[in-house]
């Protein structure tokens, strides 16, 4: 599968846990994004990344959130000191660079988590 | 701030019949209009999008229109099939980055 991959694919934490999630584009995908999406909602963009530069990070994230794409390729997403509320699907997305205009961003399969 | 609206949020057509889903952004900069379809447990995937150098786009039964100066796109399904039942998303780009807002979806459900 030449796909966007995320792992896990399901995370059961309890509340305060640090978890971290990865996410590895399509290979010849410079862009990377983070979305939550809870249910009945659309995704809500969190950061995103071209190459290894974090681009934005979206104002309603904490700085309990953090996100990293050292080499350009993989990116992590770690949420530190889990709370009740971050329970929701992580879905990562790539896409090839813009460059004046949008390219059609390709989700992963999306990373469950549920704080209890 | 950016903001996209769609509605409804849910919809149910009989089988054969159309649909439509519409939706009004308020970033008069953004030009480029994505909708994604979602089915149950699996992830969004892209099945039409336009780009505000014209007004409108069709692929077999599914097409989509843009009205700039309103500021609002729509997506129609024609002869709708049980297959077509999900939730469908629309999408806009801020103007200054490739930040993509989406609606709260519509779930479309098509009946028998």
């Amino acid at each position: 599968d030449t796909g966007v991959s995320q792992d896990p694919r399901h995370k059961i934490t309890k509340r305060g846990q640090n978890v971290t999630f990865r996410c590895d584009p399509i290979s010849e995908h410079n862009r990377l994004y983070w979305y939550r999406q809870t249910l009945g909602q659309g995704p809500e963009f969190l950061t995103y990344f071209q190459n290894e530069a974090q681009l934005e990070k979206s104002r309603l994230l904490s700085d309990r959130f953090s996100a990293e794409r050292p080499k350009g390729s993989f990116s992590t997403l770690e949420i530190q000191r889990t709370e009740q509320g971050d329970s929701a699907m992580y879905l990562c997305a790539s896409s090839l660079p813009g460059q004046g205009s949008y390219n059609e961003q390709f989700f992963g399969p999306g990373t469950r988590l549920t704080v209890l | 701030g950016e903001n996209v609206e769609q509605h409804p949020s849910t919809l149910s057509v009989q089988e054969g019949d159309s649909a439509v889903i519409k939706c009004t952004y308020s970033d008069s900069a953004s030009n480029y209009f994505p909708w994604y379809k979602q089915e149950l447990g699996k992830r969004p995937q892209l099945i039409i999008d336009i780009r505000s150098n014209v007004g409108e786009k069709k692929d077999q039964r599914i097409a989509v229109t843009l009205n700039k100066t309103a500021k609002h796109f729509s997506l129609h399904i024609t002869e709708t099939q049980p297959e077509d039942s999900a939730v469908y998303f629309c999408a806009a780009p801020t103007g200054r980055d490739d930040k993509i807002i989406f609606g709260k979806g519509t779930r479309l459900h098509i009946l028998p």
